[in-house]
């Protein structure tokens, strides 16, 4: 089945504490992105990767690294979260950059506390 | 950068009334995207417009892209329990970035 995985869905952490959240897709996508979803914002992309080891800042990039060291994976990484961070976090891919659509993991529901 | 919204940002209509969510770019798009999220869920894909002035539908929902290219809407005619969620409409900036706009939640009362 063509689809998009995260862990965690859910995730409660303290501040300053390292997370990654990882991302997976089995359907050969060469643009993958993260995008964070806030009450009266919509959906922001945090990082997005053309392709692997290519990698580029969105709109909202602050506080977060990514890597895409392999076609099919693209985690997130927190290096010491903060409470602005608390957010629910998806992870999508497409065939190519905006031309197609994109398909969604299922989010991960982030709380810094 | 680009800035996409839309309005209006919540809509409670009965059932059986129609909705209509309108989608605004700062900038000129190369295409729009439309995405439908029920609570609790992701966003999933509905349509994609291309053309200048494009109106595609899918049974009761109208999509339509701007001669402009700039703005779109999507209509939904006799609404149903099951169209509840929120709406967003989406598209490529001239790099490669993705701009989702703000999102339109529509309730539908029995």
């Amino acid at each position: 089945e063509a689809q998009v995985t995260q862990n965690p869905r859910y995730l409660i952490t303290v501040t300053g504490k390292k997370l990654t959240v990882t991302c997976s897709q089995n359907m050969n996508h060469e643009y993958m992105s993260w995008y964070r979803q806030d009450p009266g914002l919509g959906l922001r992309q945090i990082y997005y990767s053309m392709n692997v080891e290519v990698t580029d800042k969105g709109d909202v990039p602050e506080g977060y690294k990514v890597s895409r060291k392999e076609k099919r994976n693209f985690p997130l990484i927190l290096e010491s979260p903060s409470p602005n961070q608390t957010s629910l976090y998806f992870c999508a891919s497409s065939i190519n950059r905006g031309l197609t659509e994109q398909y969604f993991g299922p989010g991960t529901r982030l709380t810094v506390t | 950068g680009q800035q996409v919204m839309q309005i209006p940002q919540y809509q409670h209509v009965q059932e059986g009334e129609d909705f209509t969510t309108y989608c605004n770019s700062s900038t000129t798009l190369s295409n729009i995207q439309w995405y439908k999220q029920r609570p609790g869920g992701h966003p999933v894909f509905l349509i994609q417009l291309v053309k200048s002035g494009e109106v595609k539908k899918q049974k009761r929902l109208t999509f339509q892209f701007g001669e402009a290219k700039k703005n779109s809407s999507l209509h939904i005619t006799a609404t149903q329990t099951t169209d509840v969620g929120t709406y967003f409409c989406a598209g490529p900036e001239t790099g490669n970035q993705f701009y989702f706009g703000t999102g339109t939640s529509l309730t539908v009362i029995p």
